[in-house]
């Protein structure tokens, strides 16, 4: 298994700029999740997806959309790129939310520079 | 959801055991306590989880005292490489019969090994 993985590992963009993030899983499972990670900071929540067809909003949705057609993908959507979106982006998945003991794995993340 | 404090930053040299407390005074009756650790450059990675009284792995150990409003990562004999942040997670909130919910990460604690 590739377990997660994130395209692109680097990305710069200029300010009204948009892009899609990619993040794919093979290990068929329910959950998947955007944090940003910013210099100093932990992690915070984007948007999530509980199964295909299913998303929902976390800490800091703004600015960013997300889909989830399938069980493997989960795109983010960054609609009109802003510097304050400077950041490192991770994608995780995990088999379901049911119970608080599912283990999270994350993609190797995407730096990415807003300019 | 169940709100996690934990030091922001600890000091150790080698071969010294680390102790990192984690407060969560909100925690639910159904909540696990997981902590991940991540090294720069990388996404988080499951370190350990308990429930209660104490969990041991190759890894680490996990302390829960009876009123689980804490818990405490013990790393035994700290190498250079055990130098990461550490996040403490409890929890998540999830709905009636759906499978929703929000995995929150704190800022995590900065623990360097110094040798």
């Amino acid at each position: 298994n590739a377990g997660v993985t994130q395209t692109p590992k680097f990305q710069v963009l200029k300010t009204g700029q948009s892009m899609t993030l990619q993040c794919a899983q093979d290990m068929n499972h329910e959950y998947m999740s955007w944090y940003r990670q910013d210099p100093g900071m932990g992690l915070r929540l984007i948007h999530y997806s509980v199964g295909a067809g299913i998303t929902d909003q976390g800490e800091v949705p703004n600015g960013y959309n997300v889909s989830r057609s399938t069980t493997e993908d989960f795109p983010l959507r960054l609609l009109s790129a802003a510097p304050s979106q400077t950041s490192v982006y991770f994608c995780a998945s995990s088999w379901g939310v049911r119970q608080s003991t599912d283990t999270q794995y994350f993609g190797p993340g995407t730096r990415l520079t807003v300019l | 959801l169940a709100k996690t404090t934990q030091p922001i930053s600890m000091d150790s040299y080698e071969g010294q055991e680390v102790n990192i407390t984690c407060s969560h005074n909100n925690i639910a009756t159904n909540d696990y306590i997981t902590w991940y650790q991540q090294f720069p450059s990388q996404g988080p990675r499951f370190i350990i989880q308990g429930y209660k009284t104490k969990v041991t792995n190759e890894v680490a150990s996990l302390f829960i005292p009876a009123d689980r409003k804490s818990s405490t990562l013990s790393l035994p004999r700290v190498s250079l490489s055990d130098t990461a942040v550490y996040y403490c997670l409890v929890g998540f909130r999830s709905h009636g019969s759906s499978n929703t919910g929000k995995l929150i990460f704190g800022q995590g604690t900065t623990l360097q090994v110094k040798p």
